[in-house]
């Protein structure tokens, strides 16, 4: 069955990169069904998806606008996992964040979900 | 402000049917599926229906939803302890370049 493990830091400065990564067990990055996300969560701004990678025939990548400036999503082949990158961010970025795959059995719900990382943008 | 709208907090007593609504618009529910999930404290959204109203292999068939124009619900009958937890609508909405979007989520309380 397909799990999702995330890692990177916990704290990061504000007008930094905030960098985290999922790794895929269970399926693969280059899966012609399926589609990796980012989504986080916080307080203020509840449940935000903030965009996804998927792999048809090419690689596809779509963003959210709110963060479409400042954000980077890629898929990694080599070692099986997704990363998120995004820019400039400001204590509003602070979140947990979460990587989930979603695929075409479950209409492309948001059915596997990683563990989840609590982002502070602190100085 | 969430994009889809759901009422903060629901509860029930054990045995009981409780109802949780999502509202939208003609760009998201009215024209895309509706999912739903489950947020135990501590722990990361789990699927509970995709498509409106299937369910993933394991989710009880207590849960269920349903569509209709702009609107969804999700229905829980034989409500139990574990079934408290907080719950979000989802669908993907046409408008801008596309995205998903989310309800605010509605916490339920088993008394």
């Amino acid at each position: 069955q397909v799990q999702l493990q995330q890692s990177g830091p916990g704290l990061v400065k504000p007008s930094q990169t905030l960098s985290l990564t999922c790794a895929i067990s269970g399926d693969s990055v280059s899966s012609n069904s399926a589609a990796w996300n980012w989504i986080r969560q916080s307080p203020s701004r509840g449940l935000e998806w903030l965009g996804r990678t998927y792999y048809r025939s090419k690689w596809y990548n779509d963003y959210a606008v709110s963060v479409k400036s400042r954000i980077t999503i890629n898929p990694d082949t080599s070692k099986n996992q997704f990363s998120l990158q995004l820019n400039s961010v400001t204590p509003e970025d602070t979140a947990v964040y979460y990587c989930a795959s979603s695929s075409s059995s479950t209409a492309d719900a948001f059915d596997i979900w990683g563990q989840g990382t609590m982002v502070t943008v602190s100085s | 402000q969430s994009v889809l709208t759901q009422p903060p907090s629901a509860s029930g007593t054990p045995g009981q049917r409780v109802t949780i609504s999502c509202s939208g618009s003609s760009s998201n529910i009215g024209s895309n599926y509706v999912y739903w999930y489950q947020q135990l404290p501590g722990t990361a959204p789990k699927l509970l229906i995709y498509r409106n109203n299937q369910r993933p292999s394991g989710v009880p068939d207590r849960f269920s939803g349903s569509k209709s124009g702009t609107s969804a619900s999700l229905a829980i009958s034989g409500l139990r302890s574990e079934d408290e937890a907080d719950y979000y609508c989802a669908a993907w909405d046409d408008s801008l370049s596309g995205y998903w979007v989310f309800g605010g989520g509605t916490k339920l309380t088993v008394l």
